[in-house]
């Protein structure tokens, strides 16, 4: 069974540009969450998504949003780059909301902003 | 405002010896409390998790204990091996909306030397 599948895995954008990353869960679940993880900062919650609806949202700005497809895939988008949002951004994906123990990790985007 | 705090920040233990992460929590909201791995370049794996109403958790050479009263929750792993040298976070979280959303510690790297 594949794990959950992030793209691309590394991406260079300067400040200003827009960004958007893909998520692919693993086949079945349907439930998807996303995640910024810095040296900072460390591992924050940055929304979920549940049968294309938004759950759950983190404390972070407008500039981060999110959607999910009716395959569950998502996507989460970044506008107007700043040199704070380089991160590891990760996604999760669990057959429903609330199966802690059932949530996957995939391997994570490395966005680096210049 | 850091509401799960972890310590120690990196550890460097012998082959065989016990290593011990700690963290503290603030919110008594909080009802599940997960320890992840995170290897280099991959995603953060659940590796044991823990609810307040039990003070210890085994898996193997994974422990988890709790201590409510204190607000504190550690892991020891027994007999170390370099295989385990990795990334440790402790999360603490609370149902919201029918979703578990976990707020993370700062991670450990753990450094175990053969």
């Amino acid at each position: 069974k594949a794990g959950v599948t992030q793209t691309p895995r590394y991406l260079i954008k300067t400040r200003g540009q827009q960004v958007t990353l893909s998520c692919s869960p693993i086949s079945g679940h349907r439930s998807v969450s996303w995640y910024q993880q810095t040296p900072g900062q460390g591992l924050q919650f940055l929304f979920e998504y549940f049968s294309e609806t938004q759950r759950n949202k983190g404390n972070f700005p407008g500039r981060f949003s999110g959607r999910q497809f009716s395959n569950s895939r998502s996507e989460m988008n970044v506008s107007t780059l700043e040199l704070g949002d380089s991160a590891l951004y990760l996604c999760a994906s669990s057959l429903e909301p609330g199966l802690a123990r059932e949530q996957f990790f995939g391997p994570g985007t490395r966005l680096t902003v210049l | 405002q850091q509401q799960v705090k972890q310590s120690p920040q990196s550890l460097i233990v012998q082959k065989g010896g016990i290593s011990i992460i700690n963290c503290a929590y603030e919110n008594t909201a909080f009802d599940y409390f997960p320890w992840y791995q995170q290897f280099p370049g991959k995603g953060p794996a659940l590796l044991i998790a823990i609810r307040p109403d039990v003070s210890e958790k085994k898996e193997g050479r994974f422990t988890i204990s709790f201590n409510k009263s204190a607000k504190q929750f550690s892991l020891h792993i027994m007999d170390s091996q370099p295989g385990d040298s990795a990334t440790y976070f402790c999360a603490a979280s609370t149902r919201t909306g029918g979703s578990y959303i976990p707020t993370f510690g700062r991670g450990t790297s753990l450094i175990v030397h053969p």
